[in-house]
């Protein structure tokens, strides 16, 4: 079966520095990763996505994710934090036959001043 | 705008009573979801539909009921049985099931006093 962990519950960073919210997944086949930011009592937004090709993969506000295969990792990172980035981060994997999407428990970022 | 509405956003239910929350997309798309949040352990799938007139049921499906009548719509009805209903509930779609992202309404906060 399908899964995501997000080992670290919360990631605490000081505006300006660098971020980095860690995911591992385990999938059969090829994985379908993807990266959501959620606002406190508000939707999932979608941040970036890896399907194929370029193991580093670009997305919305800033934010970057780096596949490596051999770690089954997905890291989402950022290379200088903002306050506003502060929010519950969640990886999620697409299962084997694409009909789910699996998340992790999520992450939640402080970014503080 | 396309996108993806939830209505109501706050609801109240007594207990034994049955509760129905609204999901309505103008994004065309033909898979819609139903997830669960509870704090700490990230989004888990009631229901799927990726078609019209059907639907699956997903992780924790017990409590719930579902139906798919129009394209646009994918109501989840929580019962009387489901034993611990108080969450937030967070209806998706997407256009592509494989390596699309999910778009995300922004929640239903259902409360059982």
């Amino acid at each position: 079966a399908q899964s995501v962990a997000q080992p670290e519950d919360q990631v605490n960073v000081a505006e300006g520095n660098p971020l980095t919210v860690k995911c591992t997944y385990s999938v059969s086949g090829n994985p379908y990763l993807f990266w959501y930011v959620q606002y406190p009592n508000r939707g999932l937004q979608f941040l970036l996505k890896y399907i194929t090709g370029d193991n580093l993969v670009k997305g919305s506000y800033g934010f970057e994710a780096e596949f490596n295969k051999s770690q089954t990792s997905f890291h989402l990172k950022k290379p200088s934090a903002l306050v506003s980035d502060s929010a519950l981060y969640f990886c999620a994997v697409r299962d084997l036959y694409g009909n789910k999407l699996v998340f992790g428990a999520g992450t939640i970022l402080r970014v503080k001043s | 705008d396309g996108g993806i509405t939830q209505s109501p956003k706050y609801l109240f239910r007594k207990e034994g009573q049955n509760v129905t929350l609204s999901c309505e997309q103008n994004l065309n798309h033909d898979a819609m979801y139903w997830y669960r949040q509870d704090p700490g352990q990230g989004l888990r799938l009631i229901y799927y539909s990726q078609i019209v007139n059907d639907f699956q049921k997903g992780d924790i499906a017990e409590g719930y009921s579902v139906s798919r009548e129009k394209k646009e719509s994918f109501p989840l009805t929580v019962t009387s049985a489901q034993k611990n209903p108080t969450a937030f509930y967070l209806c998706a779609s997407v256009s592509d099931g494989y390596t699309g992202e999910l778009f995300f309404g922004e929640g239903s906060r259902l409360t059982v006093l």
